[in-house]
């Protein structure tokens, strides 16, 4: 079957820095997508990397690793806004988009 | 402000009763899809139509069901609502038909209980 893996939730300090990572097992692939969700809104979208490395945009850079069927979302300088529930997403060789539960992640001051 | 507007936001239903879900989008985008979110589990596709006039099935189609009549709007309807439908549904919007390789663009959700 078609897998993706996050960890639920993660915990994290204002001004550091966080990796959510993203493991995924599916027939095919075709595209990585990472989304921002705050808590009863929509779904927005942060990143999508279809080739291996490390896409950087402002604070937020996404990595792959297409062999390890690996992607992570790193976050700096973290800010309180970046409370949120991060989804990792994969399109798979039907172009069928594939959702992971998502991570929550927490900031603390 | 373009995008995509659900309706109702949030409503509760008896069981057995019928309800539509209203969503529209003002971005003349091709595809529509229709979502629901349940804590713990990822976005799980209902129906899909990837333009006007043409519908398909997503992974949890039972007891649920769309229509394109435009491009514009996509309405999804439970003709006899049960209580594990609720959940949080999801409408959305790509420009790309049938191959999720851009963007989706999603509405502000509706969340319905059935008791």
């Amino acid at each position: 079957g078609q897998n993706i893996d996050q960890p639920t939730e993660m915990t994290a300090t204002e001004g550091a820095i966080v990796q959510i990572n993203c493991t995924y097992q599916t027939s095919g692939f075709n595209g990585l997508f990472w989304y921002q969700q705050h808590a009863g809104e929509a779904p927005t979208f942060l990143s999508y990397n279809v080739l291996d490395g490390l896409e950087e945009k402002g604070r937020f850079s996404s990595f792959l690793s297409r062999s390890k069927g690996y992607s992570y979302l790193l976050l700096k300088e973290l800010q309180m806004k970046d409370s949120a529930s991060y989804l990792c997403a994969v399109t798979d060789s039907n172009y069928q988009l594939i959702w992971g539960a998502g991570t929550k992640l927490i900031i603390k001051p | 402000i373009a995008g995509i507007t659900q309706a109702p936001t949030s409503q509760i239903l008896a069981a057995g009763r019928r309800m539509t879900l209203r969503c529209t989008q003002d971005m003349r985008h091709n595809a529509m899809y229709w979502y629901r979110q349940d804590l713990g589990l990822g976005l799980r596709l209902i129906h899909y139509s990837n333009t006007a006039g043409t519908t398909g099935k997503g992974e949890v189609p039972d007891g649920y069901s769309v229509s394109r009549a435009n491009t514009d709007d996509f309405p999804l309807t439970l003709a006899s609502a049960v209580p594990s439908q609720t959940s949080v549904y999801f409408c959305a919007s790509s420009e790309l038909a049938g191959r999720h390789t851009g963007e989706l663009f999603f509405g502000e959700g509706s969340r319905l209980t059935v008791l």
